[in-house]
């Protein structure tokens, strides 16, 4: 099977742009979930998809947003960007059935705000 | 609330040396728990994991328990390698209600480690 992937893997933006990150979900997996690390603040949850709407939301302001087709492939969206948005944004997906719930994680997008 | 604590690094060993890093964790309701490594450029991979108090989660000689009166889950090595270098997250997942959809971990700073030849 193949494993999560994520486009594209590096990007480099300017301040007060937006930019539009995707993720492919292992085969059969329903959730999707991402995650935000940087070196200050580690790994934070951004928000996490099944069946196409949003379940749980961490605490990110607005401008981070995301969606989740039918295929369950995900994208999130960061607009107006800041500085202190470059980070690397992990996308993690899992299959709902079983009780551990483990997350399987792609590659990462490294975004760079400049 | 849900945290994980572990303990702070770098963790710099010599090959064949024993492992131990530490990871505490605070849960509302019954969490499953996991230990993730990253190696440089990458993202995280599933170590090992373990669903209910008790459970023994191992695997690639790695091996952690999971305590519930100690609230605990170390991660230990008998004998480390170089190229198990690596930042290792230990991690919780809180599912409150059995086929709840709710997923997000709460990780813990990491710990680098450092294996020399």
């Amino acid at each position: 099977k193949a494993g999560v992937t994520q486009t594209p893997r590096y990007l480099i933006k300017t301040r007060g742009q937006q930019v539009t990150l995707s993720c492919s979900p292992i085969s059969g997996h329903r959730s999707v979930s991402w995650y935000q690390q940087t070196p200050g603040q580690g790994l934070q949850f951004l928000f996490e998809y099944f069946s196409e709407t949003q379940r749980n939301k961490g605490n990110f302001p607005g401008r981070f947003s995301g969606r989740q087709f039918s295929n369950s492939r995900s994208e999130m969206n960061v607009s107006t960007l800041e500085l202190g948005d470059s980070a690397l944004y992990l996308c993690a997906s899992s299959s709902t059935s079983g009780i551990s719930y483990e997350q399987y994680f792609g590659p990462g997008t490294r975004l760079t705000v400049t | 609330g849900n945290s994980v604590t572990q303990m702070e690094g770098p963790v710099t060993l010599s090959e064949e040396a024993f492992l131990t890093i530490n990871c505490t964790y605070t849960a509302t309701g019954y969490p499953s728990l996991f230990w993730y490594v990253q190696y440089p450029g990458e993202g995280l991979q599933l170590l090992l994991k373990a669903t209910k108090a008790d459970d023994k989660g191992s695997n690639k000689g790695f091996e952690a328990t999971y305590r519930k009166e100690t609230t605990s889950f170390h991660l230990e090595k008998g004998s480390v390698q170089v190229s198990d270098s690596a930042v290792y997250f230990c991690a919780l997942s809180d599912r409150r209600n059995r086929g709840s959809t709710l997923g997000r971990l709460y990780f813990g700073r990491g710990t680098q480690l450092t294996v020399w030849p």
